[in-house]
């Protein structure tokens, strides 16, 4: 059974700070990773996607993963309350053997205190 | 119109209703999915089709049959729902299953069985 782990928080954070969250997974052979954003009663968005061990920055996102832990972080800098949602952490296994299934965290749910 | 779209928003149905829910996209992607989100918790996905041919499905009872005519559109057909079927419906595609390439998703159908 595939698993992506999350801390399903709240995550609280003044605004300003910086909010880290974290996701481990048990598929070793996992490929790729992602992170989506998903505001209450709507649909998620991708923010961030990683394939390599290391960082990965975009804006105020770094996306960090380190497969030999099995652990893939994301971190917002200068959080706004507008970041405020819930974080879900998705991992493709896609070994080119046909497996199609992204398997999702439960979320962390952050909320930036103004 | 871009992206991926789905309809209705909201529907509610009587247990012994026959409705459908419809996806599109506009991206040109080869992959869609559904995927089914109850409260509190992840993401479950449902079924995957690639080239309009089904290639997974899991384990989901046969009172959700989905449609893949073309690789534009999916549908959902549901019949005999029960209240525990009520959730957040989202459609997803993608350029190539599990290829390491993200998913994007729709803006969900709020089903309510009552």
């Amino acid at each position: 059974q595939k698993e992506v782990e999350q801390n399903s928080g709240p995550l609280s954070v003044p605004e300003g700070a910086i909010a880290s969250l974290n996701c481990t997974y048990s598929d070793r052979g996992s490929q790729s990773f992602f992170w989506y954003r998903q505001y209450s009663g709507k649909s998620p968005e991708l923010i961030m996607f990683i394939y390599s061990n290391g960082d990965k920055e975009d804006g105020r996102f770094t996306a960090q993963l380190n497969k030999a832990s099995q652990y893939v972080s994301l971190l917002i800098r200068d959080s706004q309350p507008s970041d405020s949602a819930t974080y879900l952490c998705a991992v493709n296994p896609y070994s080119g053997a046909g497996s199609y299934q992204l398997t999702f965290g439960k979320g962390t749910k952050l909320s930036v205190i103004p | 119109e871009t992206g991926v779209t789905q309809t209705p928003r909201h529907l509610v149905m009587g247990m012994t209703n026959k409705k459908s829910l419809k996806c599109e996209q506009h991206l040109g992607h080869n992959a869609m999915y559904w995927y089914k989100q109850s409260a509190k918790k992840p993401l479950e996905l449902m079924f995957v089709y690639n080239f309009k041919e089904q290639t997974e499905n899991n384990s989901v009872p046969s009172r959700f049959s989905p449609e893949c005519p073309n690789s534009s559109h999916l549908f959902l057909h549901l019949h005999t729902l029960q209240p525990e079927d009520s959730a957040l419906y989202l459609c997803a595609s993608s350029s190539k299953p599990g290829g390491g390439t993200e998913a994007f998703f729709g803006q969900g159908t709020r089903l309510t069985v009552v």
